[in-house]
């Protein structure tokens, strides 16, 4: 069975830092693109960009491009999301989803959110 | 970006209605077009993908049709269980983008 585990949910105070996590189990981890989608609370959702865990090429959307940062680890199976300095504004449930192949772009399998909380 | 619209933010719906939800985008995707139901507190679930084919496990009363720029998902007769929040996707061009939703609501 395909799953994807996501790290617990986070509290965090505007300006600090913070990386969730998204493991692979159930496929060959390095197969299959991971994308982040982002979920404001009461609100839709929002592609953020994938990556390749095989090689880590990556693309962002160019709205979170430069506030975000995107890394894979094989060894673990899993892949991350950083925020090198938090806003408010980033207090949203993230979504991991396994990607069908490098040429279908639709999420066939998704984590279960990580809720992050930024407050002062 | 290319822009999804969904032609309605919320239906009133009752049980066994045939039930349309519009997705519309800026520019032709061709048949790059998915489909997603939220249910409320959990993580989206892939209904349809490339337009019109049905995920493997997805009740058969789910359709999806269209190509260019207009599309459809149908629930042929909602059941109680439909009752969720469904979302377009396009990714026929980066970034690929998403629809901002049709919430269904009982009448």
């Amino acid at each position: 069975e395909v799953k994807l585990e996501q790290s617990g949910a986070e509290v965090r105070m505007p300006g600090e830092s913070l990386t969730i996590s998204c493991k692979g189990s159930g496929y060959t981890f390095r197969n299959y693109w991971i994308n982040w989608v982002r979920q404001m609370p009461g609100k839709g959702l929002e592609w953020m960009g994938r990556i390749d865990p095989d090689d880590s090429y990556i693309n962002y959307n160019p709205s979170f491009q430069g506030h975000i940062r995107f890394s894979a680890d094989k060894a673990t199976k899993s892949v991350f999301l950083e925020w090198t300095s938090l806003r408010a504004s980033d207090t949203a449930t993230y979504y991991c989803a396994r990607q069908s192949t490098v040429m279908k772009g639709y999420l066939e399998n998704w984590g279960q959110g990580t809720l992050v909380t930024v407050t002062a | 970006d290319i822009q999804l619209t969904q032609s309605a933010s919320s239906l009133s719906v009752s049980v066994g209605d045939r039930v349309t939800i519009s997705c519309r985008a800026s520019q032709d995707i061709s048949n790059f077009l998915n489909w997603y139901q939220q249910k409320p507190g959990k993580a989206p679930k892939l209904l349809v993908f490339d337009a019109s084919y049905l995920e493997t496990g997805v009740p058969s009363r789910f359709s999806g049709s269209g190509s260019g720029t207009d599309f459809i998902l149908t629930i042929s007769s909602l059941q109680p269980e439909d009752i969720a929040t469904y979302y377009c996707q396009q990714y026929d061009k980066l970034p690929n983008t998403f629809g901002q939703g049709t919430k269904l609501v009982i009448k």
